[in-house]
């Protein structure tokens, strides 16, 4: 059965930290490795991974895949409070019939204090 | 351009009934997947389309269906609701296998 691990589910730091969020993951036939925010409804796209070693970053944010030891990490430097939220992994599998649907993790809920 | 649709936005029903929700993708887009989300289980995937075909389905009971139309619009449907049903749905669409846009989701609450 596949599988995404998130870790730590729930983290409070303040404002100004830099934080490290984790996401593991266990699937057959990967194909991407996807990053989202989640504040109220709507997950917001933060990052799509397919290749390991490259790093991808928008602004504070940043994040890299490992497919040989199958994990990824989140990280956000000079957290805001705005950056309040839960974090979504989510891997892609690839069935050969292409977009197959996400499997998420449980996600992890961040707490910046101000 | 405009983002993916869901409506209606809130329901409340009964045991028993069932219910149809309704998804519409960003233009161009032609697959559309389903999630349920609780607090307790997190967002699970559903099923997804592909040009009016299921190409994929989660660990739902056949309570739960869906389709996908000619113009790439999806719905969804539960049908005999129970309690533990009550959950945000969202959908999301995506091209090209290049991210996945969610909508805003429907809250269904089981009564």
């Amino acid at each position: 059965e596949d599988k995404v691990v998130q870790s730590p589910l729930s983290l409070v730091v303040h404002e100004g930290d830099t934080v490290t969020l984790n996401c593991s993951y266990e699937v057959t036939n990967f194909r991407s490795l996807l990053w989202y925010k989640q504040e109220k409804k709507a997950p917001t796209f933060l990052f799509m991974l397919t290749s390991s070693g490259i790093e991808k970053k928008s602004g504070r944010l940043s994040s890299i895949l490992d497919k040989k030891e199958l994990f990824s990490i989140l990280n956000i430097t000079a957290t805001q409070t705005g950056d309040s939220a839960v974090y979504l992994c989510a891997v892609e599998i690839n069935s050969g019939g292409g977009a197959d649907g996400l499997t998420f993790g449980k996600g992890t809920h961040l707490i910046i204090q101000p | 351009k405009a983002g993916v649709t869901q409506t209606p936005r809130y329901l409340i029903k009964t045991r028993g009934q069932q219910v149809t929700l309704s998804c519409s993708p960003i233009s161009g887009h032609r697959s559309v997947s389903w999630y349920q989300q609780t607090p307790g289980q997190g967002l699970q995937f559903l099923f997804e389309y592909f040009s009016e075909t299921q190409r994929n389905k989660g660990n739902f009971p056949g309570r739960f269906s869906g389709r996908q139309f000619s113009n790439s619009r999806s719905e969804m449907n539960v049908s005999t609701l129970e309690l533990g049903d009550s959950a945000l749905y969202l959908c999301a669409s995506s091209s090209n296998h290049y991210g996945y846009t969610f909508g805003s989701g429907t809250r269904l609450t089981v009564v």
